[in-house]
């Protein structure tokens, strides 16, 4: 059985680093074609790519927020952390880490199993 | 990339069929196989409902069906029920260096 679950700050202040963990369980994000992708949605609006790790440690960042983001992995721990630095107010929603990838059995580039979400709210 | 374009809305009545367009461009929907559908309820995560333009997750119902045309793509919701009113939202996949694209989203309501 695949889960993922959020864990991080529910409050951060403007100018503050927010740091999400992503602890996923049921696959092992060493397989071929394994990625964890973080999504975010604002209140009320819709989705939006954030970051992606694949199994081999390939990252993709969404351009426009590339220069305040790092994703890791620790496989060890079952573990994807998500680092935004400069956190504005209109980064607040909910962030939803995903298991997204090509899977010899089940599909291509899409998002199959996704956590609950986390509410990350930036205070002014 | 931009997002893709959905209605804001769409409505039915019980038994009724509704389609969801979704709309991209030739770099993402045009250009590969690789539209997916969501359906997310008030306060809960989205749950994928159809992958690779026409393919439906097990234990998906089979009211719900994905098509393609050029940079266009569809998702149809036959017999609507109740419990089918939701958001819904596509996204494409975008090639090799990108991270790929969401829609808009659609309020799907049943009357």
């Amino acid at each position: 059985q695949i889960t993922l679950k959020e864990s991080g700050p529910a409050l951060v202040k403007a100018t503050q680093t927010l740091t999400l963990t992503c602890t996923f369980s049921g696959f092992s994000l060493r397989t071929h074609g394994e990625g964890v992708g973080w999504i975010r949605q604002p209140p009320g609006q819709a989705l939006e790519w954030v970051a992606l790790i694949y199994w081999d440690d390939d990252k993709r960042y969404s351009p426009s927020l590339r220069s305040r983001l790092t994703i890791t992995k620790d496989t060890s721990k079952k573990q994807v952390v998500l680092t935004m630095t400069n956190m504005d107010p209109v980064d607040t929603g909910t962030y939803y880490c995903t298991r997204y990838g090509y899977f010899f059995d089940s599909g291509r580039y899409y998002h199959d199993f996704w956590g609950q979400g986390t509410l990350v709210t930036v205070s002014s | 990339q931009s997002a893709l374009t959905q209605p804001p809305s769409a409505s039915g009545s019980p038994g009724q069929s509704v389609t969801i367009s979704c709309t991209g461009t030739s770099s993402d929907v045009g250009a590969y196989n690789y539209v997916s559908w969501y359906q997310q309820h008030p306060g809960k995560a989205p749950k994928v409902m159809i992958y690779e333009v026409t393919k439906r997750p097990s234990g998906v119902p089979d009211r719900f069906s994905g098509s393609k045309s050029g940079n266009t793509a569809s998702l149809t919701v036959s017999g609507l029920q109740a419990e089918d009113e939701a958001d819904y939202y596509c996204s494409s996949y975008a090639g090799t260096n990108n991270l790929g694209v969401f829609g808009t989203g659609t309020k799907v309501t049943v009357l």
